[in-house]
């Protein structure tokens, strides 16, 4: 069957370390996968889009890698801050589909 | 702010009720999806409009139906509302002009519906 795998324990880091955060796929073949970052009670937040064919892609403190090998993409906050503190998700737009299929996302707690 | 946005807020509604909720894209963008998230879930697919006509749809019993209108604003209709459909209720546009969402999505604020 398929599924988008992201770790489901909240990850604690301390401010100034860099977040690192999974997301594992099974049984798709994403052309696209981005990262969004969701407050509780809001909306999703766009942060970041990599292609099949992108290895890497980067903006300001954040960093997306994507191995389809592994089937496999982390997600990168450096000198992380209290600010950071949300809700991660990642989702993949499957080769052949048109819509975005979401992992159930990883709470991300920066301490001061 | 996003450019997307949905209404009500907030809605109770009771069991075996029907309920219309609201999307109102952003400018340009043609094609809309609705998703729906459960507490600590990740957005669940339910379907997707282009141009009016549905291109997408995931696991939802027929009871959820849509419309897309020729402004691209949208509706979410749910006949016979069951407690489980309890959730938050998210609108996303895209411009990638495809009908695929192989672009940035615009997210509304979501709609939470308690169904009692």
């Amino acid at each position: 069957s398929q599924k988008i795998e992201q770790n489901s324990e909240a990850l604690n880091i301390q401010e100034g370390k860099t977040a690192t955060l999974t997301c594992n796929y099974t049984n798709y073949s994403p052309a696209y996968l981005q990262w969004y970052r969701q407050d509780p009670g809001r909306g999703p937040v766009f942060l970041l889009l990599i292609r099949e064919n992108e290895k890497e892609k980067r903006k300001e403190r954040l960093k997306v890698t994507f191995d389809t090998t592994l089937k496999q993409s982390l997600f990168h906050i450096t000198a992380s801050q209290p600010a950071d503190s949300a809700t991660y998700l990642c989702a993949l737009l499957d080769t052949g589909r048109r819509a975005l299929t979401f992992g159930s996302g990883t709470r991300l707690q920066v301490q001061p | 702010e996003t450019g997307v946005t949905q209404s009500p807020t907030h809605l109770i509604k009771t069991r075996g009720q029907q309920v219309t909720l609201r999307c109102s894209s952003q400018s340009g963008h043609n094609t809309v999806s609705w998703y729906q998230q459960a507490l600590g879930q990740g957005p669940q697919f339910i379907f997707q409009y282009y141009r009016e006509e549905e291109n997408g749809r995931g696991n939802f019993p027929p009871r959820f139906s849509g419309l897309q209108f020729p402004n691209y604003s949208s509706e979410l209709n749910v006949n016979a509302l069951e407690l489980d459909d309890s959730a938050l209720y998210l609108c996303a546009s895209s411009s990638d002009g495809t009908g695929r969402m192989n672009t940035e999505a615009f997210f509304g604020q979501g709609t939470r519906l308690t169904v009692v």
